[in-house]
């Protein structure tokens, strides 16, 4: 089956740091996205991709959507507490007829340090 | 809208014991998703359906695990027997056609963390 590889595991990182996580793929999928999840909550959706090479921005956060279609990073400038959580990535592909299940990525841990 | 109600949060039971998950997902969705989240394996995708109907089931473990969906407001992800390697958090997760093409715009529940001692 399909399977999304998702690095770094965990980050340590200092208030005010820029954050870069990335997905790669075996396969390609046609839509990209990234869902946040806090503890105790369900994922929730930061950003979706769906053209190759795309690039789009939500406040702070911003993801492309890789070429190969194989591959999605997401960034996030000037870190604050709030940003703590798992990060995940998503692949779908459609055959036309509708919704698909999502594969996810294993996450991100982002963990910032005072 | 209340978004996606799943019940119980949390759930501790003994091997062997059934065990039933419910979700109501947001009303007018017509798609209805079940996920297990674990350390080891993340997010997988168990089944899901449209207009109640099971469309791919494929995800779920064995036959242990049946899912339901009644009607529109409502389904039920069934173990039995529960097994300590079930231990998880299930997520119930609903979206409507035209989010789901345009926006894949799934919203999730908080989860069921089910324990099997």
């Amino acid at each position: 089956g399909q399977q999304l590889n998702q690095s770094p595991q965990s980050m340590f990182i200092q208030e005010g740091e820029d954050v870069s996580m990335n997905c790669t793929s075996s396969s390609i999928f046609n839509t990209w996205l990234w869902y946040k999840q806090d503890p105790g909550e369900g994922p929730v959706l930061l950003i979706a991709l769906y053209k190759a090479g795309e690039l789009t921005s939500n406040g702070r956060l911003t993801a492309q959507f890789g070429i190969t279609r194989k591959d999605s990073f997401l960034n996030i400038s000037a870190s604050i507490p709030s940003d703590v959580g798992i990060y995940f990535c998503a692949g779908a592909t459609y055959s036309g007829g509708g919704a698909d299940g999502l594969t996810f990525g294993k996450g991100t841990h982002l963990i910032i340090q005072p | 809208d209340a978004g996606v109600i799943q019940s119980p949060r949390h759930e501790v039971t003994e091997m062997g014991q059934e065990v039933t998950l419910r979700c109501k997902p947001i009303s007018g969705h017509d798609y209805l998703f079940w996920y297990r989240q674990t350390m080891m394996r993340g997010l997988e995708l168990l089944i899901y359906f449209n207009n109640n109907v099971p469309i791919d089931d494929s995800g779920m473990p064995e036959d242990r695990f049946s899912a339901k969906m009644p009607n529109a407001s409502f389904s039920t992800l069934k173990i039995q027997p529960s097994e300590p390697r079930d231990s998880a958090v299930y997520f119930c997760a609903s979206s409507s056609a035209r989010e789901a093409k345009l926006y894949h715009g799934y919203t999730f529940g908080s989860g069921t963390r089910l324990t099997v001692v």
